[in-house]
């Protein structure tokens, strides 16, 4: 597509369950970013793709969070047992190639809400 | 390690006002520096980037940033801003495999 597509929009759901956040980045980026965005806390990094592979996830805060990645393409971010600090705004973002010298491209975001 | 500082939370500036919006990072190294904006409820655009070369970058929307490696700012600039300029700034700096935000600044624009 025209840009980085992320479903829902927006999410609301209860403490304890489990929600997917998707992420379909710009068509043959090979890089794949998602961010975090909590109010009064700006942008926090949480795990970076290159192709399917992760070489970094330093920045998932919990063993509650997973993201994977399929045909280089699409993403998804997965929290378990969602708590209500959970709740911000899920970025993602791609890239032609890995970040140094390429700027990223982010999508609209799911603004995730714990009840 | 790097991080960036934008010292101001929110500014108010009238519209047709000149804007000069403050960033300043931490690197080691020569930075790749970007200027993104955010309208509510929407993802990030980017406004313009430095990579090496010019210290004077031009962006979209009449946007312009100066990289001063003596200062370690890249403040972004406009001479006159528009109504709909109104929105969040975030400067940021390149890491190793992510980009290190600053925590933003909310522009409002006043008629």
């Amino acid at each position: 597509g025209a840009g980085v597509s992320q479903s829902p929009s927006n999410k609301v759901t209860e403490k304890g369950k489990d929600v997917e956040l998707r992420c379909d980045p710009i068509s043959g980026h090979t890089a794949l970013y998602w961010y975090r965005q909590s109010l009064g806390q700006g942008l926090e990094f949480l795990i970076y793709f290159q192709g399917n592979s992760a070489p970094d996830k330093s920045g998932l805060p919990s063993d509650r969070f997973s993201a994977e990645r399929t045909g280089g393409s699409v993403s998804t971010l997965t929290i378990q047992r969602t708590q209500q600090e959970d709740s911000a705004v899920y970025l993602c973002a791609s890239s032609l190639h890995r970040v140094n010298n390429q700027p990223q491209h982010f999508g609209d975001g799911t603004r995730l809400s714990i009840l | 390690a790097q991080s960036v500082t934008q010292p101001d939370i929110h500014i108010t500036v009238s519209e047709g006002a000149s804007l000069e919006l403050r960033c300043n990072y931490s690197y080691g190294a020569t930075p790749y520096l970007f200027w993104y904006v955010q309208s509510p409820g929407q993802g990030l655009q980017l406004l313009l980037k430095y990579f090496s070369g010019d210290t004077l970058v031009q962006g979209i929307k009449g946007f312009e940033a100066e990289f001063k490696r003596s200062q370690s700012s890249f403040n972004l600039r406009k001479p006159s801003v528009h109504w709909s300029d109104a929105a969040e700034y975030f400067c940021a700096v390149v890491g190793a495999n992510n980009l290190f935000f600053g925590t933003g600044t909310r522009l409002t624009v006043i008629p």
